[in-house]
């Protein structure tokens, strides 16, 4: 089976830097997934890594180590509309899904 | 990007009656698709996988014959809940991945209350 743990909530502060881990287990694996979800609203897309290393798209950036089954999403200069859950998730070549975390809920305060 | 479009976006529905929810991608073939339900302050439950002209698959705990599900194009799923009981209210989303893709692009969702 698959086994995809991370954090339930975060608080951080408008203008830092948050860190979100996401560690996994699973066979077959085939790239992991970072999703923004705003209460209320379906998920939208943030980041794949199916490599190792750091990928870097604006505010945001999202790292994967598949020898040790964990990601991590970076977000800095924080926003207050950050306030979102953040839902890490792992894509399975057997299975031909994609499997969720909990979800991390974020609250980003003044 | 890819456009996935869900209706309803909200229903309400009496106990015992059926409701059917519709999703589909909007510029692109969807040989897969995914539906999910999320409770309050929960992740994301995959609910079942349909591929285009066959069965679904249901997860494990999901009662296929009150779930059901239709993948009859490329481009539209529909999921309907039979019987709708209060349990049943929640927040139905589905995805949709192309043949050659690995990515999923979600639908806005659907908010289902049974009174």
């Amino acid at each position: 089976g698959q086994n995809i743990d991370q954090p339930t909530e975060m608080t951080a502060t408008e203008g830092a830097i948050v860190q979100i881990n996401c560690t996994y287990q699973t066979s077959g694996f085939n790239g992991l997934f970072w999703y923004q979800q705003h209460a209320g609203e379906a998920p939208t897309f943030l980041s794949y890594n199916v490599l190792d290393g750091l990928e870097e798209k604006g505010r945001f950036s999202s790292f994967l180590s598949r020898s040790k089954g964990y990601s991590y999403l970076l977000l800095k200069e924080l926003q207050m509309k950050d306030s979102a859950s953040y839902l890490c998730a792992v894509f399975n070549n057997a299975g031909n899904m994609l499997t969720f975390g909990g979800g991390t809920r974020l609250m980003v305060k003044p | 990007g890819a456009v996935v479009s869900q209706h309803p976006s909200r229903v309400i529905c009496k106990s015992g009656t059926s409701v059917k929810i519709e999703c589909r991608s909007l510029d692109f073939q969807a040989t897969t698709m995914f539906w999910y339900r999320q409770f309050p302050k929960q992740s994301l439950m995959l609910m079942a996988t349909s591929n285009e002209g066959s069965k679904a698959t249901y997860e494990q705990g999901v009662e296929k014959d009150k779930f059901l599900i239709n993948h009859a194009s490329l481009t539209l799923s529909t999921l309907t809940v039979t019987s709708a009981h209060p349990e049943d209210s929640s927040f139905y989303i589905c995805s949709a991945r192309s043949e050659q893709g690995t990515e999923q692009y979600f639908g806005p969702g659907t908010r289902l209350t049974v009174t």
